[in-house]
């Protein structure tokens, strides 16, 4: 079945750093989602990348989604305090409505 | 507001039991999800419905069973407690347009 990676597991950034989380599907992709879940919290929906190649921008965090629909990754620029949290991508199968999940990568920021 | 909730928040149950925990959302979604969520393995999907009388099994369900009588609820039934299925459970629902997962607050659930 279907595979999603995520790297790294943990990520601890100074205040002001970027932060960056990487994802590998085993399988080419329809689309891939990527979730924030803060802690205690639920995951809560960030975008969706649909096209190869596709870049997208929210304030100080840019999603791409590879040429090849098997990767993606989110990059965050000048962390905040308020950026903690756990980033997840999913990934979609063609012809298909259930996601699958990477492990995901728990961001702290050190004051 | 349309909400999507989940009851009970916690529950502590012994080995054997049978458990149900609810999911109830008033967004009018086809589909409706359920995960675990344990440390070092992300979310994992338990099963997984996309209209009433349908259900299917993800990629851990054993030990699990879900029935869809209406829109609204999705109960997940853990048939024979155990220690190993100790972890966070996370209904989700969608519209079913490929699109966002609409998480609700979670259960914890402890088996001893």
């Amino acid at each position: 079945g279907q595979q999603v990676m995520q790297i790294p597991q943990y990520q601890h950034v100074q205040e002001g750093e970027d932060f960056t989380t990487y994802c590998n599907s085993s399988t080419t992709l329809s689309n891939i989602q990527w979730y924030k879940q803060r802690p205690g919290g639920h995951p809560v929906f960030l975008i969706q990348l649909v096209k190869s190649g596709e870049v997208k921008k929210q304030k100080r965090l840019t999603f791409q989604f590879g040429e090849a629909k098997k990767n993606s990754s989110l990059h965050i620029t000048a962390t905040q305090t308020t950026d903690v949290g756990t980033y997840f991508c999913a990934g979609r199968d063609f012809g298909n409505e259930k996601l699958t999940f990477g492990t995901g990568t728990r961001l702290t920021i050190i004051p | 507001d349309a909400e999507i909730t989940q009851s009970p928040r916690h529950k502590i149950t012994e080995t054997g039991r049978q458990v149900t925990l609810a999911c109830h959302q008033t967004w009018n979604h086809n589909n409706m999800f359920w995960y675990r969520q344990d440390l070092g393995h992300g979310l994992r999907l338990i099963h997984y419905s996309y209209g009433v009388q349908d259900t299917n099994k993800g990629e851990v369900s054993d030990g699990y069973s879900v029935s869809r009588s209406n829109t609204e609820d999705l109960p997940l039934t853990l048939e024979s407690a155990a220690s190993s299925q100790t972890s966070v459970y996370f209904c989700a629902s969608s519209t079913g347009d490929h699109g966002e997962q609409y998480f609700g607050p979670g259960t914890r659930l402890t088996v001893t």
